[in-house]
């Protein structure tokens, strides 16, 4: 069975702190790492895709992957109230056909 | 550019009928998948589709679900004799570039 592991929170930041969300995996064939964010009711949002070991940044988010640990993990700098929300780690399987996604991490942040 | 959009948003159905629910993906997009999201469950795939097939249909729970896609755009998720544990939101997503899924709104689908 493959899985997609993440703490549940829920993770409370204060307003400009830096929120850091971590994700690990148990295929090691997985070569694409997506990070979602869910707002209560609403429908997933993609946020950050990273393939590679190493980090990527897209303005306030950094994604970090070390496939070597089986290790995915989600920095949003500066956080706002706005960023509170659910954050789902998902995983391609080997085929490419699917993504294998976390339960999720409630992040909370408050002004 | 339109995203995917997903019909109905909310289906009340009796347990025992069937139930269709749309997806319509971003044009141009081969890929298109069925997710289900049950309370307090992750999100589970169904099926995968690129173009009209689908190589992939390992998540359909069981025979009573079956999926179509025609003319490479619009898939249609079929859901007979429908059962209260099918009580989900169904999400549908598009795949784009570099294995990409972008979700529609979901079909949230109550079976009393």
């Amino acid at each position: 069975q493959k899985e997609v592991e993440q703490n549940s929170g829920p993770l409370s930041v204060p307003e400009g702190a830096i929120a850091s969300l971590n994700c690990t995996y148990s295929d090691r064939g997985s070569q694409s790492f997506f990070w979602y964010r869910q707002y209560s009711g609403k429908s997933p949002e993609l946020i950050m895709f990273i393939y590679s070991n190493g980090d990527k940044e897209d303005g306030r988010f950094t994604a970090q992957l070390n496939k070597a640990s089986q290790y995915v993990s989600l920095l949003i700098r500066d956080s706002q109230p706005s960023d509170s929300a659910t954050y789902l780690c998902a995983v391609s399987n080997q085929a490419g056909t699917a993504l294998i996604f976390g339960k999720g991490t409630t992040l909370s942040v408050s002004s | 550019g339109a995203g995917v959009s997903q019909s109905p948003s909310n289906k009340v159905t009796e347990k025992g009928k069937d139930v269709e629910l749309r997806c319509d993906p971003i044009s141009g997009h081969t890929a298109l998948y069925w997710y289900r999201q049950s309370l307090g469950q992750g999100l589970e795939f169904l099926i995968y589709f690129q173009g009209n097939s689908a190589p992939d249909k390992s998540g359909l729970p069981s025979d009573r679900f079956s999926a179509e896609r025609t003319g490479g755009s619009v898939s249609t998720l079929t859901i007979q004799r429908t059962q209260q544990e099918d009580s989900a939101v169904y999400l549908c997503a598009s795949g784009g570039r570099e294995e990409t899924q972008y979700f529609g709104p979901g079909t949230r689908l109550l079976v009393l």
